[in-house]
């Protein structure tokens, strides 16, 4: 069973530029969650959503980010003109269903590993 | 507002020695996660504590949750090299819900 996918995993662009970054779930998880971390800080959660909903996006800076996690294919968070404060680390995260969880297994965000974007 | 705080937020420590990193959480909550970071790398799941008193352990690391106290400790016992690395404790509301992570302690082993 793959992991949580990332894609790119590191990506540049130009100030003014639009980031894409793209997550796939672990198989069967229908829930995703991504977090950004600063240089040197730790991770800010920033937005939660199921297939075709955002269920939590207080996170997220008012403009130029945006969210969705259609049904069919990966997650994506898109970022417009970006700046070079948003370099950082962006990492996701899925968990399945609640009522798909193991019984006796703890719930746990499973981590992709990230994708680095750099602003220049 | 949920806050999580971890200290030290930097050790060291010699090889062979004993610490803990504690973490305190502002809000009820009997969920608690550690993660261990290398750089540039992703997040490492090391233990998950689900109620009041859970202890885990795994190699020379233990975890343990005092939910009334809203803290958790992460022992380290016998630190070696490989230990090295920073790491994360993350506490949730409810089941599903978003992570608040501690800003992470950069635990380096010296030789």
């Amino acid at each position: 069973n793959a992991g949580v996918m990332q894609n790119p995993r590191h990506l540049v662009r130009r100030r003014g530029q639009e980031a894409r970054l793209r997550c796939s779930p672990m198989k069967g998880h229908s829930h995703v969650y991504w977090y950004r971390q600063l240089p040197e800080e730790g991770l800010k959660f920033m937005v939660y959503l199921q297939k075709e909903n955002i269920i939590d996006e207080s996170g997220m800076p008012k403009e130029r980010f945006s969210a969705e996690f259609p049904k069919e294919g990966p997650s994506i968070l898109r970022i417009q003109q970006v700046v070079r404060g948003d370099s950082a680390a962006y990492f996701c995260a899925s968990s399945p269903p609640t009522g798909h969880r193991l019984a006796g297994v703890p719930y746990e965000q499973y981590f992709g590993p990230g994708t680095r974007l750099t602003v220049t | 507002e949920l806050k999580v705080e971890q200290n030290p937020l930097f050790l060291s420590m010699q090889e062979g020695k004993n610490y803990t990193i504690y973490c305190n959480y502002s809000t009820t909550s009997d969920r608690l996660y550690w993660y261990r970071q290398d750089p540039g790398k992703s997040l490492e799941s090391l233990f998950v504590l689900l109620s009041n008193g859970a202890v885990k352990q795994e190699g020379r690391l233990m975890a343990s949750l005092d939910t009334k106290a809203r803290l958790s400790t992460l022992h380290i016992t016998a630190a070696v090299h490989d230990l090295s690395a920073t790491y994360f404790c993350a506490v949730d509301r409810t089941s599903g819900s978003r992570l608040t992570f501690g800003e992470g302690t950069q635990l380096t082993v010296n030789p």
